[in-house]
């Protein structure tokens, strides 16, 4: 089983719509990060979260943290093909000492 | 702030030969970087972990006589793919992170070829 799951995998959207990303760990975080990436960039930071049930906002994209601190989610609010990209949560974890681990990624395409 | 230069972003080398990446923290000190491999439309493989000064952490199934990984200073660190082959090629991006700090920002990425 893997430490940090993310989902879905891949997500083609139409302009205008709703989506949510899921990140979930069978651990406790100490912190979250959630990142951007475009094809032959390195990732970019979005948001870090580290207290349970935080909230932060960036324009069209919510990130919210979990209480039990295991668990996050991307909500982006009208999709626009600026937003294709693939999207990565990463987390540290106490008992990993400082190493940031990677969910899967989430490939979003968001169609004109 | 936080910027990270990782150079080049693209090498061809001929099989056998050997490779160094560069990855720079430019306007903080990185205590700890990390370098990572990636395949296409997946996510990032964390190679190895390294602190100042001290040897770097390898993950288990990277080769550490094979990539060589170098943290002379809090600003720079070095990844030398030895003895390349082309099964090698991929995307390589390194991170980086001040010590009190919890994000880690990375750099533009190098893609390897490797002929």
């Amino acid at each position: 089983t893997q430490l940090l799951e993310q989902s879905p995998q891949f997500l083609s959207i139409q302009e205008g719509e709703n989506l949510t990303v899921y990140c979930n760990s069978s651990s406790v975080f100490s912190s979250l990060q959630w990142y951007r990436q475009e094809p032959g960039e390195g990732p970019v930071l979005l948001v870090t979260v580290v207290t349970g049930g935080e909230v932060k906002k960036l324009k069209r994209l919510t990130f919210q943290f979990g209480d039990a601190r295991k668990d996050s989610s991307l909500h982006i609010t009208a999709a626009q093909p600026g937003d294709t990209g693939l999207y990565l949560c990463a987390g540290t974890y106490m008992e990993y000492g400082n190493k940031l681990v990677f969910g899967a990624g989430t490939i979003l395409r968001v169609k004109s | 702030g936080a910027v990270v230069s990782q150079h080049p972003s693209r090498v061809i080398c001929k099989s056998g030969t050997s490779v160094k990446i560069e990855c720079r923290s430019l306007d903080f000190q990185a205590t700890t970087m990390f370098w990572y491999r990636q395949f296409p439309k997946q996510s990032l493989m964390l190679m190895a972990t390294s602190n100042e000064g001290s040897k770097a952490t390898y993950e288990q199934g990277v080769e550490k006589d094979k990539f060589l990984i170098n943290h002379a200073s809090l600003t720079l660190s070095t990844l030398t793919v030895t003895s390349a082959h082309p099964e090698d090629s991929s995307f390589y991006i390194c991170s980086a992170r001040e010590w009190d700090r919890t994000e880690a920002f990375f750099g533009q990425g190098t893609r390897l070829t490797v002929v």
